[in-house]
């Protein structure tokens, strides 16, 4: 089974440039999750979507970030403009059913994010 | 609030050496998973056990187990005779029914020597 795609691996941009993430869940996950990952800390929730729903945004900085899930498959992360501090892991995970809290997530590699 | 705390920052064992990684978990909710997942070197955070919290019996697998305590509020890891292959970053997380978030600790980065 093939797991959880992200691409690129790595991108370095300057501030104030824009920037997408592309993320390709397991097939069959419903739901898809972006995390925010800084360098010696723990993955954050940025966004959630249930199919292309979202079911949780709470911690995603809309004033330049943006994802979007137009076909319940795959999603895209796009970050305008960037600061210093989006410096990170961006990382994508899927999970079979999303809004049952036991079930385990699945990761991708990440992106690693150099905002210069 | 909920929150997952891993106060040890890092860990360095000598191969073969037994070795706990600590977390204590805080939530108000009675319904709530908590999980472990290794991130190595590719950066790919793997999944390694699901708790939930009406279930403390301790999980045995292979040179892994874990030990939950609901009275301490602790899920513990133990690696029994550990190996280079062991080595890297540990993270424990949290969630529970008021939200969908998983709540990751810092993270232990456990490096074992030859």
């Amino acid at each position: 089974e093939a797991g959880v795609a992200q691409s690129p691996r790595y991108k370095i941009i300057e501030k104030r440039q824009s920037v997408a993430f592309w993320c390709n869940p397991i097939s069959g996950h419903a739901t898809l999750y972006w995390y925010q990952q800084i360098l010696g800390q723990g993955p954050k929730l940025l966004i959630q979507f249930q199919n292309n729903g979202v079911v949780d945004d709470s911690q995603l900085p809309k004033d330049r970030f943006s994802a979007e899930r137009l076909k319940g498959v795959d999603s895209t992360l796009k970050i305008q403009p960037a600061k210093l501090e989006d410096s990170a892991v961006y990382l994508c995970a899927s999970s079979l059913q999303g809004l049952d809290v036991g079930t385990e997530a699945f990761f991708g590699q990440g992106t690693r994010l150099t905002v210069v | 609030a909920q929150k997952v705390t891993q106060a040890q920052t890092e860990i360095s064992v000598v191969e073969k050496e037994d070795v706990t990684l600590d977390c204590v978990y805080e939530t108000r909710d009675t319904t709530y998973y908590l999980f472990w997942y290794k991130q190595p070197p590719s950066g790919e955070l793997v999944f390694l056990i699901r708790r939930n919290s009406f279930d403390e019996q301790n999980e045995i697998s292979g040179r892994y187990s874990w030990n939950f305590q609901k009275s301490t509020s602790s899920f513990n890891f133990t690696i029994t005779a550990s190996q280079v292959v062991d080595s890297a970053v540990y993270f424990c997380a949290l969630r529970s029914n008021s939200g969908y978030a998983l709540n990751f600790g810092k993270g232990t980065s456990l490096l074992v020597t030859p």
